[in-house]
């Protein structure tokens, strides 16, 4: 069965410092993997997706995130936080070329930044 | 490019009314998803259509939720009739195709409430 756990409910950092949200994702077949941010009140918007062609994907804003196959994670990273990167970010798995499966979206890491 | 176009944004009902949201994908876009995201939650698939066919429905409580997408573009999603626990914000996305590694494009949402 396809799955997506987020490991951490909250994370707060300080303006200035590196952000790291972790991801771990379970799949019987080879997925596409996603990240989301949602500002309050806004829509989601796509930060960055995976897709097969490079395990280190870079996406807007400075964020990137790295496929790691062997420990089946794909954790969001950014040098250095700024104050408009609070909001709720979202990990998610889709079908890659296979399908097989729906889209899974993981429960959410909310990113405060304080300054 | 026009994004996901929904309506209306905000709906206030009381519980066993009925009430419908619609969804006009990004222009070219085949497959179209309905999530619903409680608050405090990540969005959960309701229905996948590809053009006006339905991939899945396994997650849409049938029994109240009807959805349709007779032309292969816009959408309906209709609860009839409603409960409390129907509250949330419902979110429609589109993307090119099912699989391919395609990422989806949300919509605002319509944010439900009812009484």
């Amino acid at each position: 069965a396809q799955s997506v756990t987020q490991l951490d409910s909250h994370v707060s950092v300080s303006e200035g410092t590196p952000v790291l949200l972790r991801c771990n994702y379970s799949s019987s077949y080879s997925p596409s993997l996603f990240w989301y941010v949602q500002h309050p009140n806004k829509g989601l918007q796509l930060l960055l997706k995976y897709t097969s062609a490079a395990t280190l994907v870079k996406g807007i804003n400075g964020f990137e995130a790295e496929f790691k196959k062997s420990e089946t994670s794909f954790h969001l990273t950014k040098p250095s936080a700024h104050m408009s990167d609070a909001a709720e970010y979202f990990c998610v798995v889709s079908p890659g070329n296979t399908g097989g499966f729906k889209t899974i979206f993981g429960a959410g890491t909310r990113l405060f930044v304080k300054a | 490019e026009a994004g996901v176009a929904q309506s209306p944004r905000y709906k206030i009902i009381e519980k066993r009314q009925s009430v419908a949201f619609w969804c006009n994908p990004i222009s070219g876009h085949a497959t179209l998803y309905w999530y619903q995201q409680i608050l405090g939650q990540g969005p959960k698939l309701l229905i996948q259509f590809q053009n006006n066919g339905v991939v899945d429905d396994s997650q849409l409580p049938k029994d109240r939720f009807s959805a349709e997408r007779l032309k292969g573009v816009d959408s309906t999603l209709k609860i009839q009739p409603a409960k409390l626990e129907d509250s949330a914000v419902y979110l429609c996305a589109s993307s090119l195709e099912v699989r391919g590694y395609q990422a989806q494009y949300f919509g605002p949402g319509t944010r439900l409430l009812v009484l």
